[in-house]
């Protein structure tokens, strides 16, 4: 079975500009997971969402942050406009059991604002 | 809110050695994860803890959930190469409505 997909694998780009990440989640889970990896502050959740409306966005971290997710099969962060501080690594992830159960990752997408 | 520490941050063990990765939280556990990230790579799931007691184990990776469900600790028995990387753990919190919040991890290296 196909894992979490997400794109792409690695973004470079300038202060400013907008930039839109991508998730697929495993076929059949009903929770997708937004995650940000730093140095400093560890994995952090940035939004969840349950069958396609998003649950809790507490997690993200201004109005610059926006994620979407159309479909039980797609979803987008998208960041705009992008500062340096924004870069990180942006994991999704999804469950079939929501809060209470084992979460698959994605191998992630590196993001560098220069 | 709950916090996650883990101890030690890194650990570099000779091949065939044995070590412990501990996890503490500032409250109740009520579910406890283990995860491994390969630098790089994604998180890959190991075990899932929820009773206080528990004790679980895969290959030569042992973890348990202490009985006052605030500690839990990671066990590899005989350390290899494949062992390396960066040993996460993560937790329920049902009062936060958040999904998991997750300790900055341990990076663990395997010498020859």
């Amino acid at each position: 079975d196909a894992g979490v997909i997400q794109s792409p694998r690695h973004e470079v780009t300038e202060m400013g500009q907008e930039v839109t990440l991508r998730c697929k989640p495993i076929s059949g889970h009903d929770y997708l997971f937004w995650y940000r990896q730093t140095m400093m502050r560890g994995l952090e959740l940035l939004i969840y969402f349950n069958n396609n409306v998003p649950i809790d966005d507490s997690g993200m971290p201004e109005d610059r942050f926006s994620a979407k997710m159309p479909n039980a099969s797609f979803s987008t962060l998208k960041i705009q406009p992008s500062e340096p501080r924004d870069s990180a690594v942006y994991f999704c992830a999804s469950s079939a059991l929501g809060l209470v159960g084992p979460q698959h990752f994605g191998d992630g997408t590196r993001l560098s604002i220069l | 809110s709950q916090e996650l520490e883990q101890s030690p941050q890194s650990l570099i063990v000779q091949e065939g050695k044995n070590l412990t990765i501990n996890c503490t939280s500032s409250k109740t556990l009520y579910g406890l994860y283990w995860y491994k990230q390969k630098y790089g790579e994604g998180l890959i799931f190991l075990m899932m803890l929820q009773k206080g007691g528990e004790e679980k184990s895969h290959e030569k990776i042992t973890a348990k959930l202490d009985e006052k469900k605030q500690q839990s600790s990671l066990h590899i028995t005989a350390s290899q190469p494949s062992h390396a990387g960066i040993y996460l753990c993560g937790a329920d919190n049902p009062n936060s409505g958040y999904a998991l919040n997750f300790g900055k991890g341990t990076s663990l290296l395997v010498t020859p």
